[in-house]
């Protein structure tokens, strides 16, 4: 099945630090959903983004919604050890049929070092 | 809490073997979606199912079959088993399809 790329695959990073990560499509969407999974969990919904150029923050997260429609980027500040998970991004490109379904990334694995 | 509860938490079976798993939404969700996640694959969408209708297919075998029923729970059965279909599968939920889906924490499904 189709998935996003998302980069970087992994990436190891010292409590504090920023990190970026980002999610690109050949395809466009009109939703885009950043989720972050612990071991053993489902994926817990972080932040939601529903129009093109649209910037959103939940704390220390912040995401955004590509101007193209086709790529999305999540910062997080201030990296803290549970920051430590697998991150999704997904991608919705209608709301109707087929298309409401989500795609996900191919996920990106924190691990914060103290 | 994702509010979505996913029964059993781990299943073992054998190659062959026929399982049913079990999803309730958030209360209110009447949306319902299913998706396999396995360590190559990522996650995939399966099947998603609205106030009692199925309302979008993505790449589910034949061998998988799903439902919604009046009480907006979901099952999906699984039958004539093989080792590939060693996975997580996970069900979601979201009060209509434009909303953002809640994961549950999904059935651990393994194969011998």
């Amino acid at each position: 099945g189709q998935q996003l790329n998302q980069s970087p695959q992994s990436m190891f990073i010292q409590e504090g630090e920023d990190v970026s990560m980002n999610c690109t499509s050949s395809s466009i969407f009109n939703t885009w959903l950043w989720y972050k999974q612990d071991p053993g969990e489902g994926p817990v919904l972080l932040i939601a983004l529903y129009k093109a150029g649209e910037l959103t923050s939940n704390g220390r997260l912040t995401a955004q919604f590509g101007i193209t429609r086709k790529d999305s980027f999540l910062n997080i500040s201030a990296s803290i050890p549970s920051d430590v998970g697998i991150y999704f991004c997904a991608g919705r490109a209608s709301t109707s049929g087929t298309a409401s379904k989500l795609t996900f990334g191919t996920g990106t694995r924190l691990q914060v070092t103290l | 809490d994702s509010g979505v509860t996913q029964t059993p938490k781990h299943l073992i079976t054998a190659t062959g073997q026929r399982v049913t798993l079990r999803c309730s939404p958030r209360s209110g969700d009447l949306s319902v979606y299913w998706y396999q996640q396995s360590l190559d694959q990522g996650l995939q969408f399966l099947i998603q199912y609205y106030n009692g209708e199925e309302r979008a297919k993505g790449n589910i075998l034949e061998r998988f079959s799903a439902q919604q029923f009046p009480d907006l729970h979901s099952e999906l059965n699984l039958s004539s088993l093989e080792l590939g279909d060693s996975a997580l599968y996970f069900c979601a939920s979201s009060a209509h399809m434009d909303q953002p889906q809640h994961f549950g924490d999904g059935t651990r499904l393994s194969i011998l």
